[in-house]
C-alpha cells in the first residue's frame, strides 16, 4: 500500500482534458513540494512536473501541476494518444526521510 | 547531456548478495545527491535509498534497512547498492537516480535505464 494514494486509472478520448489526483498528508504532502513521474510502456520514469508545477524543459505546456494542503494534482489539457502512460506522484517525506510514491496512475486514450 | 548506466543486475539466490554500480556523465556528479528507486514486475515505484553529495548523509527505506548499503565514489563518477540477505521480494528493476537539485536530495530527477535484479530459488 502506497503512502501517497492516487486513482489506478484514468481515461479520457484524444483533446480532452483529463486530471490526476493524488493525496497525501502532513509529513509528505503538506510539508514538501510534490512532483510527477510519467512512464511510458516500456521505458523507465522521466520527471514530467517538479516543485508542484514546474515543468522540465522539453515537457509540452498541455501539461501542468497544482497543490493544495496536502493533494495536488496533475492536469493534461489537451489529451493526446502518446500520452497513454503510467504517472506517479512523489514527494519528500519527513517522517520517512525520504521520497514516497503514490501507487501510480494508469492513463489510456480511448 | 546527464547519462546514468546501471549494471550488476542478474538472477540471485534467496539470503545471498549482489552489487549494483551505476556510472554517471555529463554532469559533475560530485554536486548532486544519487537515489536508488526500484520497481518490481508489474508494480509501481519504491524509493530505495539516497546519497548526499559527500556520502555524509545516507537514508534507506525501511523494507532494506540493515541489508542493503548505498555508497559512492566520487572520483570514479559512479554510485553503489550493495545488497545482501537478498529476498524473493527484492526481485525488481533497480533505477540509479540523480537528483533534480544541485545540493538536495529530495527530488529524484534524471533516472538511468534499470537493471533487474531477479531473487529465486
Amino acid at each position: 500500500q502506497s503512502v501517497l494514494t492516487q486513482p489506478p486509472s484514468a481515461s479520457g478520448t484524444p483533446g480532452q482534458r483529463v486530471t490526476i489526483s493524488c493525496s497525501g498528508s502532513s509529513s509528505n504532502i503538506g510539508a514538501n513540494i510534490v512532483n510527477w513521474y510519467q512512464q511510458l510502456p516500456g521505458t523507465a520514469p522521466k520527471l514530467l512536473i517538479y516543485s508542484n508545477n514546474q515543468r522540465p524543459s522539453g515537457v509540452p505546456d498541455r501539461f501542468s501541476g497544482s497543490k493544495s494542503g496536502t493533494s495536488a494534482s496533475l492536469a493534461i489539457s489537451v489529451l493526446q494518444s502518446e500520452d497513454e502512460a503510467d504517472y506517479y506522484c512523489a514527494a519528500w517525506d519527513d517522517s520517512l526521510n525520504g521520497p514516497v510514491f503514490g501507487g501510480g496512475t494508469k492513463l489510456t486514450a480511448l | 547531456q546527464v547519462q546514468l548506466v546501471e549494471s550488476g543486475g542478474g538472477v540471485v539466490q534467496p539470503g545471498r548478495s549482489l552489487r549494483l554500480s551505476c556510472a554517471a556523465s555529463g554532469f559533475t556528479f560530485s554536486s548532486y545527491a544519487m537515489h536508488w528507486v526500484r520497481q518490481a514486475p508489474g508494480k509501481g515505484l519504491e524509493w530505495v535509498a539516497v546519497i548526499w553529495l559527500d556520502g555524509s548523509n545516507i537514508h534507506y527505506a525501511d523494507s532494506v534497512k540493515g541489508r542493503f548499503t548505498i555508497s559512492r565514489d566520487n572520483s570514479k563518477n559512479t554510485v553503489y547498492l550493495q545488497m545482501n540477505s537478498l529476498r524473493v521480494e527484492d526481485t525488481a528493476v533497480y533505477y540509479c537516480v540523480r537528483d533534480r537539485f544541485n545540493g538536495s536530495g529530495k527530488t529524484p530527477g534524471y533516472w538511468g535505464q534499470g537493471t533487474l535484479v531477479t531473487v529465486s530459488s
